[in-house]
């Protein structure tokens, strides 16, 4: 069923630091786990993606963390500035069913 | 420069009265979704083309029909709006099946009255 009113995970931090979202993924069978941005207003936003055969990936600025062993993906965002103000994403897919599946979302809060 | 474009940005429309929403795109990608978006909520796929071959989930409702008269166009036609089909309606693009990397519009937010 539908969840109404769904209470979204809401993480704070001071300007400057650094910030570390967490997400739980179901399917180990999944070919790539990706972060997705997105800011008030709107469309999601690719930031990163991992293959499920690496277990660490560095972009700018952020860097991507994946233990299989307990199915658990972080993203890791350096020197966190205003503009990082937003719900974070994770994603995984399944290329052979080109199944995108979505987890839960993390709103980051960025306070000066 | 915008490469998944929706119109309008927001949209109102009257309990059971149809609505169309459009999306277009200029990366001439094969595969083009839509998703609805309820507030707090992960995205939820409705359907996707890949190129003119029409894909359905399982759970999306009969009053939501989709057409793709060509690569760069799509639209979302919802024939008889229900206050629960208040949402963001976002399109997206990627090149192929498969791949991890979506482009998304702005969304259009649909209010039902």
């Amino acid at each position: 069923g539908e969840s109404v009113g769904l209470h979204l995970p809401t993480l704070s931090v001071q300007e400057g630091d650094n910030s570390i979202i967490n997400c739980a993924y179901s399917n180990s069978a999944s070919d790539y786990f990706i972060w997705y941005k997105q800011e008030s207003g709107k469309g999601p936003q690719f930031i990163i993606d991992i293959r499920s055969n690496m277990d660490k990936r560095q972009g700018q600025r952020v860097t991507v963390l994946l233990n299989k062993t307990v199915k658990h993906l972080s993203l890791q965002i350096a020197a966190t500035q205003p503009g990082d103000s937003a719900v974070y994403f994770c994603a995984e897919i399944r290329r052979s069913n080109y199944q995108l599946i979505w987890g839960a979302g993390t709103k980051l809060i960025i306070k000066p | 420069d915008a490469m998944v474009i929706q119109n309008p940005r927001y949209q109102v429309t009257q309990f059971g009265k149809p609505v169309t929403l459009s999306c277009s795109q200029t990366l001439n990608h094969n595969v083009m979704y839509w998703y609805q978006q309820k507030s707090s909520q992960a995205p939820k796929l409705l359907f996707h083309y890949y190129d003119k071959d029409f894909n359905n989930e399982a759970d999306t409702p009969d009053n939501f029909q989709s057409r793709r008269p060509n690569t760069s166009f799509c639209f979302l036609d919802i024939r008889s709006p229900g206050l629960g089909d208040a949402a963001m309606y976002l399109c997206a693009t990627t090149r192929d099946r498969g791949e991890e990397k979506l482009f998304f519009g702005s969304g259009t937010q649909l209010s039902v009255l």
